[in-house]
């Protein structure tokens, strides 16, 4: 099955820096990777997501890249502001949820 | 609001005690799953509905575990004699609409057991 890795595990920035998180799968069959934000004491919530049939989307200060040959994906936040403290999660699936899995997030600390 | 409600939001018990939850997604027809998030870690399947069929377990629901959706709505996950590694959150998500992929979450039912 699936299994994805992502690093790092903490992430602590200064605001308006960037940050970057990675993640690496090992099915070449994925061809939907997802990213989910969760916020203390809440629920996961989808902020961006890519199909394996672009290599990059956009969505304003968010972006995700996707390399398929090396089987990585990166998710990439510019001028972070301290809203955007919480863990994300990356993941991936054949593109119908029911192999969707998770990496063990990444929690991102942005100092004012 | 993700269109997925769960109760309990909590449920503390004693260890050997059976605990049931809860999720009613906004519509009978979409996918239904169960993940269960242990503190630290993204959250991890456990078993996934199409209308009433359940489709896939994952081997980490023991036999303890037994989830149904009848009817094709709500669904319930049942935990029998509980033990302490069950403590953990119990997420139900439901699919969007057509094969999007997305999932929409519920707010989670936390176990803790004693």
């Amino acid at each position: 099955g699936e299994n994805v890795e992502q690093h790092p595990s903490t992430l602590s920035v200064q605001e308006g820096d960037s940050a970057v998180i990675k993640c690496t799968y090992s099915d070449s069959a994925s061809n939907y990777f997802p990213w989910y934000k969760q916020e203390l004491g809440k629920r996961p919530q989808l902020i961006i997501d890519i199909r394996s049939n672009v290599g990059e989307k956009k969505d304003q200060r968010i972006a995700v890249t996707l390399n398929k040959t090396a089987k990585h994906f990166s998710l990439h936040i510019t001028e972070t502001q301290p809203e955007d403290s919480a863990v994300y999660f990356c993941a991936a699936s054949n593109g119908f949820g029911n192999d969707m899995r998770f990496g063990a997030g990444t929690r991102l600390t942005v100092k004012p | 609001d993700t269109g997925v409600s769960q109760n309990p939001r909590h449920k503390i018990t004693k260890r050997g005690q059976n605990v049931t939850f809860r999720c009613d997604p906004i519509s009978e027809h979409n996918r239904l799953y169960w993940y269960r998030q242990t503190l630290g870690q993204g959250p991890e399947f456990l078993t996934y509905f199409q209308n009433e069929a359940q489709l896939e377990k994952s081997r980490l629901l023991s036999d303890r575990f037994s989830a149904e959706r009848p009817k094709g709505s709500f669904s319930t996950l049942e935990i029998q004699r509980t033990e302490q590694g069950d403590s953990a959150m119990y997420l139900c998500a439901r699919s969007g609409g057509g094969n999007t992929g997305e999932l929409f979450f519920g707010e989670g039912s936390r176990l803790t057991v004693l």
